[in-house]
């Protein structure tokens, strides 16, 4: 089975604009899990979709979202971005379902932002 | 809430030594537990778990106990090696807390293996 993959790999922009990324979950997966990895604050949680729902969501400001499409594709979107921004955005592909009493997640590559 | 304290890095050590990784947590309720690994440039890929009090998670030399009296889940390996170095994140869910698809992730030790 192919893996998760993260588009774009890295992406540079500038303050105040938008951004969207892409994540293909593992083949059958429906659950999606975004977060952000920085230096500073490690990795946090920002929000999980299954089934084109979003199911649980992070402590981020309302400039980030993301939706997922009927395949199960996610994305996620940020905008008005700010320096604070720049970060490695993992996502993470789920079945939704428990195996062995756990959701196992598999994370992709990240997708590398950095704003200036 | 939840939160995950693992031992602050970096570890640096020499071929064969024995390593230990620090971790412990807090939960509001019954979390399963996780070790996580990130090699330079790619995203995590889970290590090794364990699911209640007591079970051992397993993987590539790598061991960590439950531990629910010291609440806590410390990752070891008897001997390592120079493809071992890389980032190691400890991490809670807690499928009682209504966020049961959220990890907890602690900030992460680097470890270094020098040969």
């Amino acid at each position: 089975k192919a893996g998760v993959t993260q588009t774009p790999r890295y992406l540079i922009k500038t303050r105040g604009q938008q951004v969207t990324l892409s994540c293909s979950p593992i083949s059958g997966h429906r659950s999606v899990s975004w977060y952000q990895q920085t230096p500073g604050q490690g990795l946090q949680f920002l929000f999980e979709y299954f089934s084109e729902t979003q199911r649980n969501k992070g402590n981020f400001p309302g400039r980030f979202s993301g939706r997922q499409f009927s395949n199960s594709r996610s994305e996620m979107n940020v905008s008005t971005l700010e320096l604070g921004d720049s970060a490695l955005y993992l996502c993470a592909s789920s079945s939704g379902q428990l195996t062995s009493g756990v959701y196992e997640q598999y994370f992709g590559p990240g997708t590398r932002l950095t704003v200036t | 809430g939840n939160s995950v304290t693992q031992m602050e890095g970096p570890v640096t050590l020499s071929e064969e030594a024995f390593l230990t990784i620090n971790c412990t947590y807090t939960a509001t309720g019954y979390p399963s537990l996780f070790w996580y690994v990130q090699y330079p440039g790619e995203g995590l890929q889970l290590l090794l778990k364990a699911t209640k009090a007591d079970d051992k998670g397993s993987n590539k030399g790598f061991e960590a106990t439950y531990r629910k009296e010291t609440t806590s889940f410390h990752l070891e390996k008897g001997s390592v090696q120079v493809s071992d170095s890389a980032v190691y994140f400890c991490a809670l869910s807690d499928l009682s807390g209504g966020s049961n698809y959220k990890l907890t992730f602690g900030k992460g030790t680097l470890l270094t293996v020098n040969p």
